[in-house]
């Protein structure tokens, strides 16, 4: 069955960085893309941003771009989201998630505060 | 920066039709998708591709598009149907993914 599981949660100063990692199993981990999106507490699903597997491209949501970095190690079927220059309002549960089906990870929580 | 406009709240009782409408200009050519998000869990896919129903998805939820206006309908909904709803969608160059707000529907 697929499967995505999440790095756990992290807490974080402003102005450093997070990286959260995401591991794909139970299908062909470079035919389809993974996308990451975040929920702020008390707000909606905001999509970051998209990776795709095979070749390692990536498509960013303007609000993130130059912040936001999405990698892949197909080695392991693992991908990575980095956020930089955190500030409180990133605190968020970050996803992972094959956007257009169900299969989402279980979310990572990243708190930022000094 | 391209959006999609959903109404905060939607409100019915057991066995009414509910109906979450989801607006943005790049519509008449995109596919709408719906997600189900309860408190606690991840999101659910109830509709793909404007009008399609996953398997395990009951009939009662389907979905339909016209012009820049997507439209999720829960006919006779149920106190489980109680949830967050998404619409998402592409912009027009189909490279970026866009969320709507999210509606919150209270079935009492």
């Amino acid at each position: 069955q697929v499967q995505l599981v999440q790095s756990g949660a992290e807490v974080k100063k402003p102005g450093a960085s997070v990286k959260v990692s995401c591991k794909a199993s139970g299908y062909t981990f470079s035919s389809h893309y993974m996308h990451w999106v975040r929920q702020a507490p008390g707000q909606g699903l905001e999509w970051m941003g998209v990776i795709n597997p095979s070749g390692g491209s990536t498509s960013y949501a303007q609000k993130f771009q130059g912040r936001v970095t999405m990698t892949r190690d197909t080695s392991t079927s693992t991908v990575y989201m980095e956020l930089s220059s955190l500030r409180s309002e990133d605190t968020a549960v970050y996803y992972c998630a094959r956007v257009g089906t169900s299969y989402w990870g279980q979310g990572t929580l990243v708190t930022v505060s000094s | 920066s391209y959006e999609l406009t959903q109404p905060p709240s939607v409100s019915v009782s057991p066995g009414q039709t509910a109906r979450i409408t989801c607006s943005g200009d790049a519509l008449p050519k995109k596919y709408a998708y719906w997600y189900q998000r309860k408190s606690g869990q991840a999101p659910v896919l109830v509709i793909y591709e404007d009008t399609k129903r996953p398997s395990g998805i009951p009939e009662r939820f389907s979905g339909s598009s016209s012009g820049t206006m997507a439209t999720l309908t829960i006919s006779g909904a149920q106190v489980e149907d109680e949830a967050d709803y998404y619409c998402y969608s592409t912009d027009s160059s189909g490279n970026l993914v866009v969320f709507g707000g999210g509606t919150k529907l209270t079935v009492l």
